[in-house]
């Protein structure tokens, strides 16, 4: 039974800061991460992907990735109140073409 | 460059009718994943339709069923509805050809069976 854990939060920062979002996976096997922003009553919006080791920024977003570990991680810097919602994280294992989701963990940016 | 649409936005059906949802994927996409999303909860893996055959299936009972037409859109048809069966419905379309491919949501379907 393949798992993808994240806390349900909620993660309350202040604006401006940094929010960090943590995911584990249980299948040693995964290749494929993916973080999704979910705004209420809305539909997930991919924001970033990452396949190898390591970070991967674009703009305020840095995905980091450490497979030994089976972690991976999302960095919001300079968070906004826009960014207040629901970030799922998804992975696919190697030759799978369905990702295994995670609940979400719910981000709060307080002015 | 045209988006995932679904249709209908709203649906509110009652317990033992059939309900039917329709999903056109983004443009150049020929792969479309249907996902039952329940409040507070992540996306739950309904089936995946590649080349017009259902390629994967989740643990979801033969009330759910699928089609895809030749021009790659789709339709999720729910029987026999539940209470139960009340939530947000999403379709997602990606290439289909590699497992590396992301996939894009459409905006939903909310179904409400009372």
């Amino acid at each position: 039974q393949k798992e993808v854990e994240q806390n349900s939060g909620p993660l309350s920062v202040p604006e401006g800061a940094i929010a960090s979002l943590n995911c584990t996976y249980s299948d040693r096997g995964s290749q494929s991460f993916f973080w999704y922003r979910q705004y209420s009553g809305k539909s997930p919006e991919l924001i970033m992907f990452i396949y190898s080791n390591g970070d991967k920024e674009d703009g305020r977003f840095t995905a980091q990735l450490n497979k030994a570990s089976q972690y991976v991680s999302l960095l919001i810097r300079d968070s906004q109140p826009s960014d207040s919602a629901t970030y799922l994280c998804a992975v696919k294992e190697g030759g799978s073409y369905i990702p295994t989701f995670g609940r979400g963990t719910s981000l709060i940016v307080h002015p | 460059d045209a988006g995932v649409t679904q249709s209908p936005t709203h649906l509110i059906k009652t317990r033992g009718q059939q309900v039917t949802l329709r999903c056109s994927p983004k443009s150049g996409h020929d792969t479309v994943s249907w996902y039952q999303q329940a409040l507070g909860q992540g996306p739950q893996f309904i089936f995946q339709y590649y080349e017009e055959e259902e390629r994967q299936r989740g643990n979801f009972p033969d009330r759910f069923s699928g089609h895809q037409f030749p021009n790659y859109s789709s339709e999720l048809n729910v029987n026999a509805l539940l209470l139960g069966d009340s939530a947000l419905y999403l379709c997602a379309s990606s290439l289909g050809r590699s497992s590396y491919n992301e996939q894009f949501f459409g905006p939903g379907t909310r179904l409400t069976v009372l």
